[in-house]
C-alpha cells in the first residue's frame, strides 16, 4: 500500500480564520514532506520532517505552522492567509531523508477569500 | 545546481498515437530519475522510477530509460488512449546535505482527442 491520505480536499478560508490540514501514511515511512503547487507549475517545497522532526524549512512565511505528533501524521496549520495562498497542498512521504522515492496524496484545494 | 528540463507543452494527440515528452536533466553525480502523473484534480502519482544508467522504469505502458550519456530520461508510450490526458512532470532525486530532495520540470500538458 503507497497511500497517503489528506484531508479534506478542498477548504475556503477567510484571511482571519484558523484552520489546518490533515496528512496521514501507513507506510511506515519517516520522512513526510509539505509542497504548495499553483495551478500549472510544479509542487514547490516548503517543509521537511524527519523522524518526527523539522529538517528543512523552504523560508516559508510564519503564517504556515507545520506540526508532526507522530510518525504517520502531518499537519499544516494555517492563520492569518493572503488570497495569493491559495494553492494545492500537496503532503508526501518516503521511507526516510535518504530514500528517493516519494509518495504524493490527492492535495488539498484552498482558497483563501 | 540541478534541474530539469522538459519539452513544452501543452501536447494534443489522438487516441493510438506514440507519444514522446522529452526529459534532460543537470545534476552532479548519480540521481535518481521520476515521471509523476497528474491527472486533473488530483495530487502527483508516480509513473515510473529509475536509479541507475541504463535502468528502463516502466508501468502502465509507459517506458522511460536514464541515459546518462546524454542526461536524459524521455518518457515514451506506444498508443495512448483518452485516460492518459493528463499533466507530466519529470523529476530528479538528489541529495542535498543527508536528505535527497525533488527537483521537478516545469510538466507537460498531455491531451488525447478521441
Amino acid at each position: 500500500d503507497t497511500e497517503v491520505t489528506q484531508t479534506p480536499k478542498h477548504l475556503v478560508m477567510g484571511m482571519t480564520n484558523k484552520k489546518s490540514l490533515k496528512c496521514e501514511q501507513h507506510m511506515g515511512h519517516r520522512a513526510m514532506y509539505w509542497y504548495k503547487q499553483k495551478a500549472k507549475k510544479p509542487p514547490e517545497l516548503m517543509f521537511v520532517y524527519s523522524y518526527e522532526k523539522l529538517s528543512i524549512n523552504e523560508s516559508v512565511p510564519s503564517r504556515f505552522s507545520p506540526e508532526c505528533p507522530n510518525s504517520s501524521l502531518l499537519n499544516l496549520h494555517l492563520h492569518a492567509l493572503q488570497p495569493e495562498d491559495s494553492a494545492l497542498y500537496l503532503c508526501a512521504s518516503s521511507q526516510d531523508l535518504s530514500g528517493d522515492t516519494q509518495y504524493f496524496g490527492p492535495g488539498t484545494r484552498l482558497t483563501v477569500l | 545546481g540541478n534541474s530539469v528540463t522538459q519539452m513544452e507543452g501543452p501536447v494534443t494527440l489522438s487516441e493510438e498515437a506514440f507519444l514522446t515528452i522529452n526529459c534532460t536533466y543537470t545534476a552532479t553525480g548519480y540521481p535518481s530519475l521520476f515521471w509523476y502523473v497528474q491527472y486533473p484534480g488530483e495530487g502527483l502519482q508516480l509513473l515510473l522510477k529509475a536509479t541507475k544508467a541504463d535502468d528502463k522504469g516502466s508501468n502502465k505502458g509507459f517506458e522511460a530509460t536514464y541515459r546518462k550519456e546524454t542526461t536524459s530520461f524521455h518518457l515514451e508510450k506506444g498508443s495512448v488512449q483518452v485516460s492518459d490526458s493528463a499533466v507530466y512532470f519529470c523529476a530528479l532525486s538528489r541529495g542535498r546535505g543527508s536528505a535527497r530532495q525533488l527537483t521537478f520540470g516545469s510538466g507537460t500538458q498531455l491531451t488525447v482527442l478521441p
